[in-house]
């Protein structure tokens, strides 16, 4: 099992619609968790990050973690062609120092 | 503050040269990162640096490919001799431990084309 696991997509929503991102890890001692987005050509941009069980908000995007169930998501309200991009989760695992995991990535399609 | 800086941003070179990436942390940052993004494999780790120190470089290919830090603002991958599977974009990132927070940024990348 890899040490961060992503649904590979990709996947295509509505203008309007809530995209679901999901994320899943292997180590139940992770602390910090992020998401990043790249769009095409360009580098990870950090997005969000979320530490704590339950949900945080940012504006039209919300992380939810589940440390019980291993599971941190991102929620995108309101999805805009400009969201369209490849979003990537990241976890700090517990038994490492500075180095986060990346899954490989969901690739998100919003159309107009 | 200036972001993570690396250069060049583009290199085209032929089998069997030596290639030198360059890399600029974001002062202040402790933790240096190398990454290669490929569509087959991603984004991988190549290595890491700590206060200037190789922490893990157990995701460098091989012996073709090294990483050197001589002080805290910059950093150099260099591949000898290049091979065209080493075609790929090269990331640099850094992070800094203080306020408990990891987040990583990202520097704009080399996009590394070998023939």
């Amino acid at each position: 099992q890899k040490e961060v696991e992503q649904n590979s997509g990709p996947l295509s929503v509505p203008e309007g619609a809530i995209a679901s991102l999901n994320c899943t890890y292997s180590d139940r001692g992770s602390q910090s968790f992020f998401w990043y987005r790249q769009y095409s050509g360009k580098s990870p941009e950090l997005i969000m990050s979320i530490y704590s069980n339950g949900d945080k908000e940012d504006g039209r995007f919300t992380a939810q973690l589940n440390k019980a169930s291993q599971y941190v998501s991102l929620l995108i309200r309101d999805s805009q062609p400009s969201d369209s991009a490849t979003y990537l989760c990241a976890v700090k695992l517990g038994s490492t120092l500075g180095r986060l995991y990346f899954g490989r990535g969901t690739q998100l399609t919003v159309w107009p | 503050d200036a972001g993570v800086i690396q250069s060049p941003r583009h290199e085209v070179t032929e089998m069997g040269q030596e290639v030198t990436l360059r890399c600029k942390p974001i002062s202040g940052h402790d933790y240096l990162f190398w990454y290669r993004q490929t569509m087959m494999r991603g984004l991988e780790l190549l290595i890491y640096f700590n206060n200037n120190v190789p922490i893990d470089d157990s995701g460098m290919p091989e012996d073709r490919f090294s990483a050197k830090m001589p002080n805290a603002s910059f950093s150099t991958l260099k591949i000898q001799p290049s091979e065209p599977r080493d075609s790929a974009v090269y990331f640099c990132a850094s992070s800094k431990t203080s306020g408990g927070d990891r987040e990583q940024f990202f520097g704009p990348g080399t996009r590394l084309t070998v023939l």
